[in-house]
């Protein structure tokens, strides 16, 4: 049984950068699955951040926030991470990592991770 | 503004069965079917219940099915029960420039 333990910090000052790490155990990070980060702002819907390919490495992201955003894995800390710069208030939201056996599909999550970004 | 439509609620008696739509294009939901619907209850992770548009994870009641016409996907709960009500998000591959869209969520409530 896979399980995804997010740390990171709850706040975030504005202009700064937005970094959590998810922490994977059950299943090897560098098989054929997906590592996500899907984000959810306070009492909205759900928005596709991006992915990281366990196997090849390839990351994958929403064109909307491509130029902010990396996802990276480290693979001898079975660990996948997300950096997000230059935060709004707008990117206030809790952030879900998650795998998938493909980019467009997670069926394992982890607890989520809420950031408020204010100073 | 979500890339895929979906109704703000539905509701239904237990024992009824709902239908829920989600609403895309030629580029995403009629372009492939790789439409998924996840639950989320309040303060919970969202769970995979849909994949592939009709595909069940393992541990998924039969009660829940999906189906697809054109660019609309839709997602059937039968014989609701109180445990159903929850949001329900879809999502959609929409091509390598843009791999995921979701919808803006639905609201079942069991009266």
């Amino acid at each position: 049984q896979v399980q995804l333990q997010q740390s990171g910090p709850g706040l975030v000052k504005p202009s700064e950068t937005l970094s959590l790490t998810c922490v994977v155990s059950g299943s090897s990070i560098t098989s054929g699955y997906y590592w996500g980060w899907i984000r959810q702002p306070p009492g909205k819907g759900l928005e596709w951040i991006g992915s990281v390919s366990g196997s090849s490495g390839s990351t994958y992201y929403n064109p909307s926030l491509k130029s902010r955003v990396s996802i990276s894995l480290d693979t001898s800390k079975k660990q996948f991470s997300l950096k997000l710069t230059s935060v709004t208030a707008a990117d206030t939201a809790l952030y879900y990592c998650a795998r998938g056996g493909y980019t467009y599909v997670y069926g394992s999550w982890g607890q989520g991770t809420l950031v408020t970004v204010s100073s | 503004q979500s890339a895929l439509t979906q109704p703000p609620s539905a509701s239904g008696s237990p024992g009824q069965s709902v239908t829920i739509s989600c609403t895309g294009t030629s580029s995403d939901v009629g372009a492939y079917g790789y439409v998924s619907w996840y639950q989320q209850h309040p303060d919970k992770a969202p769970k995979l219940m849909i994949f592939d548009v009709t595909k069940r994870p393992s541990g998924v009641p039969d009660r829940f099915s999906g189906s697809k016409s054109g660019n609309t996907a839709s997602l059937t709960v039968s014989g609701l029960q109180a445990e159903d009500e929850a949001d329900y998000y879809c999502s959609s591959y929409a091509g390598s420039n843009n791999p995921v869209v979701f919808g803006g969520g639905t609201k079942l409530t069991v009266l």
